[in-house]
């Protein structure tokens, strides 16, 4: 399974980018990188996803490097609502089967 | 909007009980997972489900049973509940493929005392 790499917590200014990178240089070809977030006591909220092109939606940009070994999420213009941990994933897909494998994230504080 | 919903959303119950964790989404996905979290760790997949009739274990489904005799109903039972098992259980459910995102429940908080 490929493993990803997110530092253990980040602070951003309210108003500005938040960037979070994630490590996962063992990704191979048909795997996706996902992020979800998780704020305190709820379920993981899914964010966005990609596969090798850049990708952007009503909550986020995903750039993916060209080797595909890392990922940074961006949140453009990041509001206190976005306090949370952070998960970067790479789905694993074994003989069909598919599972997410939840590393520990990347707990974001936006300070006001 | 997602559409999916754990009850109860806190338990507290006694060693050796025998309880069920409840889980529906009205989404009409096919799978749907289970998976274990302690406060300020990672997800652990415990079971997941591809349809009616389908189950598998994940990495942490030692203890534990589930069926999926509907699409949208995805119980969890535990058998005989023991202090080991608290922790939060949260249930997802996507639509089949790759490229298809999780959407989850906001968890059952289980206290096993």
């Amino acid at each position: 399974d490929a493993k990803t790499t997110q530092p253990p917590s980040m602070d951003c200014a309210e108003g500005r980018a938040a960037n979070l990178p994630c490590n996962h240089s063992t990704i191979s070809g048909n795997e996706y990188v996902y992020w979800y977030r998780q704020i305190h006591s709820q379920g993981p909220q899914y964010i966005i996803h990609g596969l090798k092109n850049n990708e952007t939606n009503e909550m986020a940009s995903l750039i993916i490097t060209e080797d595909r070994k890392s990922s940074t999420l961006i949140l453009p213009h990041a509001t206190l609502r976005d306090t949370a941990v952070y998960y970067c994933i790479v789905r694993v897909s074994n003989f069909g089967n598919e599972k997410l494998t939840f590393g520990t994230g990347t707990r974001l504080t936006i300070i006001p | 909007e997602a559409d999916i919903y754990q009850t109860p959303r806190y338990l507290v119950i006694g060693t050796g009980k025998k309880i069920t964790l409840e889980c529906s989404q009205t989404m009409g996905h096919d799978k749907m997972y289970w998976y274990q979290q302690d406060p300020g760790m990672e997800l652990h997949l415990i079971h997941y489900s591809y349809g009616v009739n389908s189950t598998e274990k994940g990495d942490l489904s030692s203890e534990s049973t589930v069926s999926r005799i509907r699409t949208e109903h995805f119980p969890l039972t535990l058998e005989s509940a023991r202090p080991s098992h608290t922790s939060q259980y949260l249930c997802a459910s996507s639509v089949r493929g790759l490229n298809s995102p999780l959407h989850f429940g906001n968890g059952t908080r289980l206290t096993v005392t």
